[in-house]
């Protein structure tokens, strides 16, 4: 299995709600990363989990809680959202090794997450 | 600190014709480097990757690219443009110095023309 699986496909939101997106990956990989996508732009990297740690936060409003609760799974819980959160969330993972230059080759990502918050 | 520039942001060429996709990065160590295609409403999808070894390098879809560290390059190419060949492309570079995170360029919009 190749393949990195994220729900829901879509998402409309209120800016009082929780909702949480789910990305689920069977390769083996202990790195999983979220990336937020606006339109036209490249993906920004928001978290990555090594080893199910928390290994880099790239200063992202608390509004945003990742969670690894098991090397296949990686959650993002939204609360409190404003509009211009909307946009694709996209995870991706990757396989870290042990030597520097064989570490973290390609990451594989999954479809994304198209998020619309009212 | 290490960039990566892709020069175009949109680029349209005829079916049939030569695909030409650039990128230019800077890094202080030995980088690797990806290029990524991302079509409408889906998530990207690795088209090839440079570590070490050859520099001229082949992926799907009938892409290649090629690494010359004295230009600080890695172009993306196609010979022959096929109408699924447009997308959005991104070229991304991992500095050796951070295992974890690659840095993309700004993407390239690829139309083609019939």
């Amino acid at each position: 299995d190749t393949e990195v699986t994220q729900t829901p496909k879509h998402l409309v939101m209120g800016m009082t709600n929780k909702k949480s997106l789910k990305c689920e990956q069977h390769m083996g990989h202990r790195a999983m990363y979220w990336y937020k996508q606006k339109a036209k732009k490249p993906p920004e990297l928001m978290f990555v989990y090594s080893y199910e740690k928390l290994s880099i936060n790239e200063s992202v409003p608390s509004r945003f809680s990742p969670e690894c609760p098991n090397s296949s799974l990686l959650n993002l819980h939204l609360h409190a959202l404003q509009p211009e959160d909307s946009a694709l969330y996209l995870c991706a993972s990757s396989s870290p090794g042990l030597a520097e230059r064989s570490s973290y080759n390609e990451q594989f990502f999954g479809p994304g997450t198209r998020l619309t918050v009212l | 600190a290490q960039s990566v520039t892709q020069l175009g942001s949109h680029v349209s060429v005829s079916e049939g014709a030569l695909v030409l996709l650039r990128c230019n990065y800077s890094s202080s160590v030995p980088p690797y480097l990806f290029w990524y295609v991302q079509y409408p409403n889906q998530g990207l999808q690795l088209l090839l990757k440079y570590t070490t070894g050859a520099t001229l390098v082949k992926g799907i879809n009938g892409f290649e690219a090629e690494f010359k560290k004295s230009e600080t390059s890695f172009h993306l190419t196609k010979p022959s443009a096929h109408m699924s060949d447009a997308a959005e492309y991104f070229c991304a570079v991992r500095p050796g110095s951070s295992a974890s995170k690659i840095i993309f360029g700004s993407g390239t919009r690829l139309s083609i023309r019939p």
